[in-house]
């Protein structure tokens, strides 16, 4: 079936460093997709979206990039901070619907 | 509430027994969804309600899952004869149209209800 799975399973980055987490999707129908973050312990919040007719947003100290030709999503983070490590999930609304698929997820671990 | 509020926040059950997870959504959320996530997998979606009607059970395992969300705000996801694969965490989510983000579909997830089948 289709899936959106995630290239690097963990990802370790030096405190203020900038992070990038990637994504590809295999499902070009899809229309919005999604990136949370779940903490241990926790429930997946939510980070960023974006929809198919954009390539780029930004929010605060992220951004999500949109390559609709290799179908690959990526989540960057500015001046990464501890309080950023957790896992982190892509999803993406197959079709529009009210349905999200979710990767399997990348562990991001800061470094102090 | 201010947010998605499930219990038990944790269950250990016999293999056979009956369970059943409770989701408060946050109020006025129309749509209300279960997911399921293994240890160290994302979530996969169980169900889909919009008020009080299940517009999508897809995601339902066996006939043994059932949910359900009879006034259209409080839902109950229930487990008979629970088995050890049934083991995971089942969250629940909820989303308004006027949500946070550019789109309808930014689900608010509570912290889960983690199961343990022995």
């Amino acid at each position: 079936g289709e899936s959106v799975g995630l290239h690097l399973p963990t990802l370790s980055v030096q405190e203020g460093d900038n992070s990038i987490i990637n994504c590809a999707y295999s499902n070009s129908a899809s229309d919005y997709f999604i990136w949370y973050k779940q903490e241990s312990g926790k429930g997946p919040q939510f980070i960023i979206d974006i929809r198919s007719n954009m390539d780029k947003r930004q929010g605060q100290r992220v951004t999500v990039l949109l390559n609709k030709t290799v179908k690959h999503l990526s989540l960057q983070i500015a001046a990464t901070q501890p309080g950023d490590s957790a896992v982190y999930f892509c999803a993406e609304t197959p079709g529009g619907g009210n349905k999200l698929v979710f990767g399997a997820g990348t562990i991001l671990r800061v470094k102090s | 509430g201010a947010g998605v509020s499930q219990s038990p926040r944790y269950k250990v059950a016999k293999r056979g027994q009956d369970v059943a997870l409770r989701c408060d959504p946050i109020s006025g959320h129309v749509s209300l969804f279960w997911y399921q996530q293994a240890l160290g997998q994302g979530p996969e979606f169980l169900t889909y309600f919009q008020n009080e009607a299940q517009l999508d059970k897809s995601g339902l395992p066996s006939d043994r899952f059932f949910a359900e969300r009879p006034e259209g705000s409080v839902s109950t996801l229930k487990i008979q004869r629970t088995q050890q694969e049934d083991s995971a965490v089942y969250l629940c989510a909820s989303s308004s149209p006027l949500g946070q983000g550019s789109g309808a579909n930014v689900l608010t997830f509570g912290a889960g209800s983690r199961l343990t089948v022995l």
